[in-house]
This record gives structure tokens, sequence and C-alpha cells, in this order.
């Protein structure tokens, strides 16, 4: 499979204690981004990056959340500290900027459930 | 910032009915405007989108058009069937031009039925 994957697909964890996602992106990608949805809503966004830069950060990320890309090609995003409100499928896409034309294409997701 | 409206919420039309979502964005300069599937449990996926000033594309059953003087675009599927029941979602990109972040409306749940 050459499309976007993410790990793993499902957590479940208790409030207070920390997540780390993985999400590997189309190997010739060099943009990544991270969205979150909740239950009947559209994808928001969270953060992207550019190769091993991360270009923007949502207000909706908190203290709480981090997300790196060392080498530029796969990334993580943990959150530290858990909160019940963090329950959500959280989303990576990825994307290859070619002047100023980018298409995302979406990972299959992993579904946090804080309890 | 850009602000994306999408209408219907819910629709439920009979196989082989035609189906138009339509949305609104408030950014005249975005020139991008994707529309996303997604079935239950599974990951949004690219069904069509549009660039430019091109006021209309198709692919098959499926076309978007572009009405950027009104700033609204809409998917249109033709002789649906039940397979194309799902959640549809319009975006555009919240940072300038073609690129960068997605805004995504708040989607539409489509009913076909048999």
């Amino acid at each position: 499979d050459t499309g976007v994957s993410q790990d793993p697909r499902h957590k479940i964890t208790k409030r207070g204690q920390n997540v780390t996602f993985r999400c590997d992106p189309i190997s010739e990608h060099n943009r990544l981004y991270w969205y979150r949805q909740t239950l009947g809503q559209g994808p928001e966004f969270l953060t992207y990056f550019q190769n091993e830069a991360q270009l923007e950060k949502s207000r909706l990320l908190s203290d709480r959340f981090s997300a790196e890309r060392p080498k530029g090609s796969f990334s993580t995003l943990e959150i530290q500290r858990t909160e019940q409100g963090d329950s959500a499928m959280y989303l990576c896409a990825s994307s290859q900027r070619q002047g100023y034309q980018e298409t995302q294409y979406f990972g299959p997701g992993t579904r946090l459930l804080v309890l | 910032g850009e602000n994306v409206e999408q209408h219907p919420s819910t629709l439920s039309v009979q196989e082989g009915d035609s189906a138009v979502i339509k949305c609104t964005y408030s950014d005249s300069a975005s020139n991008y405007f994707p529309w996303y599937k997604q079935e239950l449990g599974k990951r949004p996926q690219l069904i069509i989108d549009i660039r430019s000033n091109v006021g209309e594309k198709k692919d098959q059953r499926i076309a978007v058009t572009l009405n950027k003087t009104a700033k609204h675009f809409s998917l249109h599927i033709t002789e649906t069937q039940p397979e194309d029941s799902a959640v549809y979602f319009c975006a555009v990109p919240g940072g300038s031009g073609n690129t960068g972040k997605l805004i995504f409306g708040q989607g539409t749940t489509l009913q076909v039925k048999p």
C-alpha cells in the first residue's frame, strides 16, 4: 500500500496519560498535515510541515500538543496529559506541492478515546 | 480567516435521482475547491476538485460547478447509487492561493435509498 498510513488505528487511554501517534506519508510528498475530526464535523487543521519544518500551528494546538517530522519523512503527534476533550479522530494527510498546486491525501486516522 | 458554509447537512434521495450539495466561502482569493467523500469509519477521499477560473469539471457521474463571483461551488452527483451514501465535505485553502491547510465545511450526509 503506497498511501498514507497511520499507527495506531485506535487508542484508548486514561485521562492524564501521554499518547503518541505516527503518520507515514506518501513517499515523495514534501508536505504533511495533521487534522482532528470529531463526530459529525469536518476535519479541523492542527499543524503542518514542509519537509522537516513546521510551518503553521492552529490555535487549537495547545501546549499539551507537539508534533515533529525530524527527517522530513514520517511525523509524530504527541498529546501530553490527555483530557476527555481530546477524544477524536486524528487524521494525517500528505501532499506534494508543485508550484501553486497541491492535493492532500488522507490516512485512515487514529481514533483516540480518553476515559 | 476563511469561512466555509455547506448545505444541506443531510440529503436523502432515491436511487437514480440527482443530488446537489452547495458550499459558500468568504475569501475571494481562494482558487482551489476540492470535494471529499468519507464513508463511515474510513478516511476522507478526494473525489473531485476544481482549480482556477474553470466554471465546471466533470468526472463520470460527478461534477463540480464554481461561481467565483458569488463565492460558491457545488457538487453534483447524477444517477445516484446506494454506494454513493456517505458524508461529503467541501474544502477551501486556508492559506494563500491553492496551497496549505484546508478549511472544511460541516459535511453533508447523503443517503441513497434503493
